[in-house]
């Protein structure tokens, strides 16, 4: 069974643009959730889909958005794009919503902002 | 409000000797707790998890981790390290605000060396 997918592995943008981050979780999986992960803060949680539904959102700005598709498949959307977004973003798929469903990750898009 | 703590962000074993990272967790609830292990340039992979079925959990490539809540610990061991262990380290519990979302400690560079 295929993992979780995400394109693109590598972004370079500038600061102002806005950028569009892919994710396809594992074959019947219906839960993504995204993450973000930089050397000073951490593994961050973004926010949590499923059945085509935000579920859940961490203390981000408005500035990150994302969406589910009815295939489960997800989209993350970071606007105006700042030096800090820089970082490597996780997507991560589980079978269902539960406090102890393990969660599969994808291997990051990594987002440079200059 | 859950947190985990993880003990020393830098370990250093030999091959061959006993590998311990620790993690301390903090939450009002039964917790679900979790440790991942990130390799360069890749997404974490779940090495176990504890859902209260047992205090001791056996993980994937040697292993396992004890549940202490009179200690609120649940500290990672390998009787063995292996070289292809290196890699980063990171324990994590289930936050009561939502499912599929993840508080993540700081995470432990394990080094090993030869």
């Amino acid at each position: 069974k295929a993992g979780v997918t995400q394109t693109p592995r590598y972004l370079i943008k500038t600061r102002g643009q806005q950028v569009t981050l892919s994710c396809s979780p594992i074959s019947g999986h219906r839960s993504v959730s995204w993450y973000q992960q930089t050397p000073g803060q951490g593994l961050q949680f973004l926010f949590e889909y499923f059945s085509e539904t935000q579920r859940n959102k961490g203390n981000f700005p408005g500035r990150f958005s994302g969406r589910q598709f009815s295939n489960s498949r997800s989209e993350m959307n970071v606007s105006t794009l700042e030096l800090g977004d820089s970082a490597l973003y996780l997507c991560a798929s589980s079978l269902r919503q539960s406090l102890d469903s393990p969660l599969h990750f994808g291997n990051g898009t990594r987002l440079t902002v200059t | 409000a859950q947190s985990v703590t993880q003990l020393g962000s830098h370990v250093s074993v030999s091959e061959g000797a006993l590998v311990l990272l620790r993690c301390n967790y903090s939450s009002s609830v039964p917790p679900y707790l979790f440790w991942y292990v990130q390799y360069p340039n890749q997404g974490l992979q779940l090495l176990l998890k504890y859902t209260s079925a047992a205090t001791l959990v056996k993980g994937i490539n040697g292993f396992e981790a004890e549940f202490k809540k009179s200690e609120t610990s649940f500290h990672l061991t390998k009787p063995s390290a292996h070289m292809s262990d290196a890699a980063e380290y990171f324990c994590a519990v289930s936050s009561a605000g939502g499912y599929n979302k993840l508080i993540f400690g700081a995470g432990t560079r394990l080094a090993v060396h030869p």
